[in-house]
Formats: C-alpha cells, structure tokens, sequence
C-alpha cells in the first residue's frame, strides 16, 4: 500500500545547531513530495515540495529538502535552528497515478528547539 | 495575495446548534477542501470542490453539510455534532490538478471546533 513514513514522532535541537527530519515514502514511482509546518494551534504552511528537476529543493524559512530516489525519502534540512523552528512538520506525498492529488500525510514530526 | 482566511477561530457549539465555517480565498483557485485534524495527527480529508462541484465526499457523516457558493468561497454547516467532533477544521486551496505541471494546496489557520 501506499504510504508515508516520518519514523521520529519528535526530536530535541539546540537553538543553532542543524536539523534534519526524514520521510520515507513507500511507492513503486516517484510522487510529488511536500513539507508542511504547523504552529501550535495554527494551520498548515507549505515549506517547500518536489516535482521533478534537481533534486536538492529550497524552501521558505531556511528549509531545504533532499529527493533521494535510491532510498525513498525526502528529508528536510536546515543548517541552523531558531527558536521559532519550534512545531510540527508534516511530510506528505500525491501519487502521480490520483488523478485527484490528494495529500497522503506522514503522522509528523514534532521538532523541539532546547535554549 | 497567498491566504486562505478562515472565520471564526474559535467555536464552542451544544450538540441542538446549527453554525457554519467559512473559508475564503483569492489567489484564483478553483480547487478548495476541508480538513479534520485531531490533536497529535495529520489532517483527514472531508470533501473537495473543483470548479464549484463537489468531487470527493470522504464518507463524511450527514451532520457536516459542505457548500461552495462560487470560486472564493466554501463555507461547512455543522448541524446535530457530537463531542467527538470536537477537532481543528482546516480549509485548503488549490489549483486543480494538471499534469504535467507543478501544484501545491495552501492551507488556513484553522477554525477550532468545541461540540460541549
């Protein structure tokens, strides 16, 4: 079955230092990919997403993520972090093959920044 | 222009109530949805609307009743809800699908639902 992993339910970062949180898709072609962040209480942002093209994709916020086809995965990155980092990151996949585009979701990835 | 602007924020309902959600946007999209997302999870689909038409229809019960008066608008009527209802209730939009060219949904701030 189709399916999105995000394999840490959370992660504890330094102010400052890197981040990078991994999202596994299990799909025999590529998918579209995404990132989303959530603020608590706040409604989704798109942070970047991937189609097709270079593989290293920049995103809003300081955000990169890395298509790697070999392994599935698209893991979210960012060289340093800041306090207001602080939420939940949701991966998400449209399998080319729905001609609905609809958003599967990973279950997120709760990024906590110690001071 | 790259919000979708949701009202109210927050909704404290009785299960006898009738209230709506609203959700607008005016980036052009002709693709709009919402979505249920209980604390701690990711967002469950409920309905789409492309082009003003409902297209998909997640099995949602009959107490949620979407609408979309025209392209910038889709509005939820909540009637008879239960507590377990009780959950933030996001409305996105988009584009329809196209292929062969790139897509995104942009999402609201969210409504959050308390059913008492």
């Amino acid at each position: 079955a189709q399916s999105v992993t995000q394999p840490d339910i959370h992660i504890t970062v330094s102010e400052g230092a890197s981040l990078e949180l991994r999202c596994n898709y299990s799909y025999g072609a590529t998918p579209y990919l995404f990132w989303y962040v959530q603020s608590p209480g706040q409604g989704l942002q798109l942070l970047l997403k991937y189609f097709s093209g270079d593989t290293l994709v920049q995103g809003i916020k300081g955000f990169e993520a890395e298509f790697k086809r070999s392994q599935s995965s698209f893991n979210l990155r960012k060289p340093s972090v800041h306090w207001s980092d602080a939420a939940e990151y949701f991966c998400a996949v449209v399998f080319p093959m729905d001609s609905n585009y609809q958003l599967i979701w990973g279950a997120g990835t709760k990024l906590i920044i110690k001071p | 222009d790259t919000e979708v602007t949701q009202t109210p924020k927050h909704l404290v309902m009785g299960m006898t109530n009738k209230k709506s959600l609203k959700c607008e946007q005016h980036m052009g999209h002709r693709a709009m949805y919402w979505y249920k997302q209980k604390a701690k999870k990711p967002p469950e689909l409920m309905f789409v609307y492309s082009y003003e038409k409902l297209s998909i229809n997640e099995s949602v019960p009959s107490r949620f009743s979407p609408e979309c008066p025209n392209s910038s608008l889709l509005n939820l009527h909540l009637h008879a809800l239960q507590p377990e209802d009780s959950a933030l209730y996001l409305c996105a939009s988009s584009q329809p699908p196209r292929r062969g060219g790139t897509w995104g949904a942009f999402f609201g701030q969210g409504t959050r639902l308390t059913v008492v």
